[in-house]
This record gives structure tokens, sequence and C-alpha cells, in this order.
């Protein structure tokens, strides 16, 4: 079993404070990590997919680091709106040199909730 | 372009009925997951394919089938229901690795809602 584990479980924050939230997983067999933003009654959706240590990708006011051979990524969250109230997942995929290839794993998710 | 697309999207079993979820995609992607979600539990990887005719275990397979006799539809069977499989289900499809990463995010479906009583 890969063990991808997200924390904090849940987190309450006031418009416009910054926010992070942090990945761990498995650091042998690395492919990509991915981050997902999920809002209630929709499906997750792809905020980034990384690959490479030290990668550092950027969207709006929400960007992530990835450490692959500490086996951590970090999402963040600058000024965050209440818009940006959602559960958000990372996930590991493994490579093809061990017997999880091509297997997605996802963490337990952090929600995120901001109040106005 | 329909994307990923779950079918049903609800239904309710009685304890040891038999049912087949089907999900299907358009862009001819290799790979094809089925996760269900529990409150509190994230998404947990029930069986997944990186192509047609080959199926894998993931983190929760008891009790659930799998197959992909053709690339775009990954069928995902109960034989027995159990009220413990009382889940949102959903599946995901994304390209294979290889293809670049920008290519690699997963696509999900809108979800299937099982309600075993």
């Amino acid at each position: 079993i890969l063990n991808v584990e997200q924390s904090p479980q849940s987190l309450h924050v006031q418009e416009g404070d910054s926010t992070n939230f942090t990945c761990s997983f498995p650091s042998s067999n690395f492919y990509a990590l991915h981050w997902y933003r999920w809002e209630t009654a929709k499906s997750p959706e792809a905020l980034f997919v990384m690959t490479l240590n030290g990668d550092e990708k950027k969207k709006g006011r929400i960007s992530a680091t990835l450490n692959t051979k500490e086996g951590y990524s970090y999402l963040y969250i600058k000024g965050s709106q209440p818009e940006d109230s959602a559960t958000y997942l990372c996930a590991f995929w493994a490579n093809a040199g061990g017997t999880s290839y091509g297997k997605l794993t996802f963490g337990q998710g952090t929600i995120l909730t901001v109040h106005p | 372009n329909a994307g990923v697309t779950q079918t049903p999207k609800f239904r309710v079993l009685k304890t040891g009925q038999s049912m087949t979820l089907l999900c299907a995609q358009d862009m001819n992607h290799e790979y094809m997951y089925w996760y269900r979600q529990d409150p509190g539990m994230g998404l947990r990887l029930i069986h997944y394919s990186v192509g047609e005719g080959t199926t894998a275990k993931g983190e929760v397979p008891d009790g659930y089938n799998v197959s992909r006799l053709k690339k775009q539809n990954f069928l995902l069977g109960l034989e027995s229901a159990a009220p413990s499989q009382t889940s949102v289900y959903f599946c995901a499809s994304s390209y294979g690795a290889g293809t670049g990463d920008l290519n690699t995010e997963a696509f999900f479906g809108q979800g299937t809602r099982l309600t075993v009583v």
C-alpha cells in the first residue's frame, strides 16, 4: 500500500489570509505528484502535475512546490477568498520501475473553509 | 466532447444484488481508474487499468471486479452487494506515463451514488 498523507485534515481561515498544506508520499518509484481541487457536489479537477524535484508551479494565487528526495509537496494559497473553499487532494503516481506502475493514489485531502 | 461519463448516477441496491457501473471516456486515454469516496477518507483506489485488456488491484479491491475489454470503457462490478459498499464511486482516466507530464492529469466522471440496503 502506498502511503500518501495530507495535513492538516481541515483548515478554517479568514478571507485574505495566506495558507498552505502538506502532502507526503513515498520517495521511491516516483513518477508524478498531482494536486486537485474538489468542490462540493462536483468532481475533482487538476491544479498541477509535478514531476521534477524542485519543481514550482503557479496558477493565479495558488502555487505548489515539490521535493521528491524527501517525499513532500506544499500547496500555497495567497490571499484566500471564499471561492477557494474546497477539498484539496494530492495524488502520487508510481513509475514503471515498481509493481505499482500506473497506480494513482490519493491522500485523504485537506478541507479548506475560507470565511468572509 | 463528453469527457468521462459514468452510468448510472444513482442506484439503490438490496443486499446480495449485483450490478455493473459503466465508465466511458472519449479522450483516447490509456489509463482508467475506479475510486470510492467515503467521508473523511478521500478517494480510495478500487481497481485500475493501464491499457485495454489489463486490470490491476488498488487499495480496496475486495467485493469488486472490473473489466477493460475496450479502451474507452472500464466496468466495475459488484457481484453480491453489501451495505459496506454504500459509497460514491468515481471513475477517472488519463494518458499514460511517457506522454509528457502536462498530459497526465486525471479527468473524473461525475460520480455514482450507490446505496446498499
